[in-house]
């Protein structure tokens, strides 16, 4: 099946940093979404980007496709961006998502 | 919009015992799913239904049955708890295949094996 692999896998941040989250993924894609997982366990979607870019307030996704990466990034952080960022793809023929092991962000005040 | 309920939210069981998790959407979506979350580790897929009256296996199925009788709920169900089963579980629904569409995730149920 497809490989996610997230990086880094911990980031510390003081509020106020910027930062960018990484997403390799192994085979050819047709979704990709972010999810930011809050302390409370809630997933959260961020972006369903399986190419291009978006953004979304302070937050911003770009997806290339044809290198098989997305990137997440976070500026201003505040301390409510703190918990785990995850990227999940599915694959061109499949109907199921694989989900990275996440970044588990901090952000200090 | 309630979107992706799940019922209950937290439960303890003993080995054995059998309990039913349930999912319910109210986005008329066709595609549902059922995960679990180990500690530090992202999402599995237990089980999916492409439809009303489908169900089909995902990447750790053994030990859980689903059921899909109704198009808006999505049933799991551990027939005897194991502590292995220890976990965070997160239903998920989508109009279409995930190839194609977002999942919609519910809060999760975060269920505990004695």
């Amino acid at each position: 099946g497809i490989q996610v692999e997230q990086s880094p896998p911990d980031l510390i941040l003081q509020e106020g940093a910027n930062s960018t989250l990484r997403c390799n993924f192994s085979d050819s894609v047709n979704n990709l979404q972010w999810f930011h997982q809050n302390p409370w366990g809630q997933l959260i979607n961020l972006f369903y980007i399986p190419s291009g870019t978006k953004q979304n307030g302070r937050l911003s996704a770009t997806t290339v496709a044809t290198e098989r990466y997305s990137l997440l990034y976070i500026s201003s952080s505040q301390t409510t961006d703190s918990g785990v960022y995850f990227c999940a793809v599915a694959e061109t023929s499949g109907s199921r998502l694989t989900f990275g092991e996440g970044t588990q962000l901090t952000v200090n005040p | 919009n309630a979107g992706v309920t799940q019922t209950p939210k937290f439960r303890v069981l003993k080995t054995g015992q059998s309990m039913t998790l349930l999912c319910a959407q109210d986005m008329n979506h066709e595609y549902m799913y059922w995960y679990r979350q180990d500690p530090g580790m992202g999402l599995r897929l237990i089980h999916y239904s492409v439809g009303e009256g489908t169900t089909a296996k995902g990447e750790v199925p053994d030990g859980y049955n689903v059921s899909r009788l109704k198009k808006q709920n999505f049933l799991l169900g551990l027939e005897s708890a194991a502590p292995s089963q220890t976990s965070v579980y997160f239903c998920a629904s989508s109009s279409m295949g995930s190839s194609n569409q977002p999942q919609h995730f519910g809060d999760g149920t975060r269920l505990s094996i004695l």
